[in-house]
């Protein structure tokens, strides 16, 4: 069955550095978005990105956050400086057409120290 | 802006007793979606069952089954012949359903399922 595929699955990372967080979508898919939970709260859109730009950001997604799909199987979440609050477990998800259900990644845990 | 509230925290159940998450949404809108999601410890999220809001017929899926009232906002995860597998955090969620409107998943806070042996 098709998946959503991220890497790492954990990643550790000093404040102020660069990280990039990797997604391959089901391969078919035409949406993608980012999603993230800090630990014990809910998920929290960050995120949508459809015909290779974003159709929509939340109040999250400042300037710190970019995303790309590079090579049209990858999507990519950049956070430029980390800070120790944007240590969560980040998902990526897509979805083939406008009305279905969005399929998840495992999840990437990120620890900002 | 859309809501979902989910009022229970933590519930617990028997194994092979039925057991009821409950789900309160608010929105301005008429189409949309609501979804429960299921988060093992893995913390993988998994898709459990889709209603659409159009659909007056309750969503069933094996042992998972919803009760939609949409004029109450309300939607309900029923899980019947609990297994220990069950055991999770369980999400409510919503997604409008109108061309042009948002495409990203509301979530409520989540309800922690146990499942007693």
């Amino acid at each position: 069955e098709p998946e959503v595929t991220q890497t790492p699955s954990h990643q550790v990372t000093q404040m102020g550095q660069e990280v990039i967080l990797r997604c391959v979508p089901i391969s078919n898919h035409l949406y993608f978005y980012w999603y993230r939970q800090i630990l014990g709260q809910k998920v929290e859109f960050l995120v949508s990105f459809y015909n290779n730009e974003i159709s929509e950001k939340s109040e999250i997604f400042d300037d710190q956050f970019s995303v790309e799909r590079p090579d049209g199987s990858n999507f990519t979440l950049k956070i430029r400086s980390t800070k120790l609050e944007d240590s969560a477990m980040y998902f990526c998800a897509s979805k083939g057409g406008y009305a279905t259900e969005a399929f998840f990644g495992q999840g990437t845990r990120l620890t900002v120290v | 802006a859309q809501t979902v509230t989910q009022s229970q925290p933590e519930m617990s159940v028997q194994e092979a007793e039925t057991v009821t998450l409950s789900c309160t949404y608010d929105t301005s809108e008429s189409d949309y979606y609501l979804f429960w999601y299921k988060q093992p410890p893995s913390r993988q999220m998994i898709l459990v069952i889709r209603q659409e809001a159009y659909k007056q017929q309750n969503a069933t899926e094996n042992r998972f089954s919803v009760n939609f009232q949409k004029a109450a906002k309300s939607f309900s995860l029923k899980i019947s012949d609990s297994q220990l597998g069950d055991a999770a955090m369980y999400f409510c969620a919503y997604r409008s359903l109108y061309l042009g409107g948002s495409e990203k998943l509301v979530f409520g806070k989540g309800t922690k399922l146990t499942v007693n042996p």
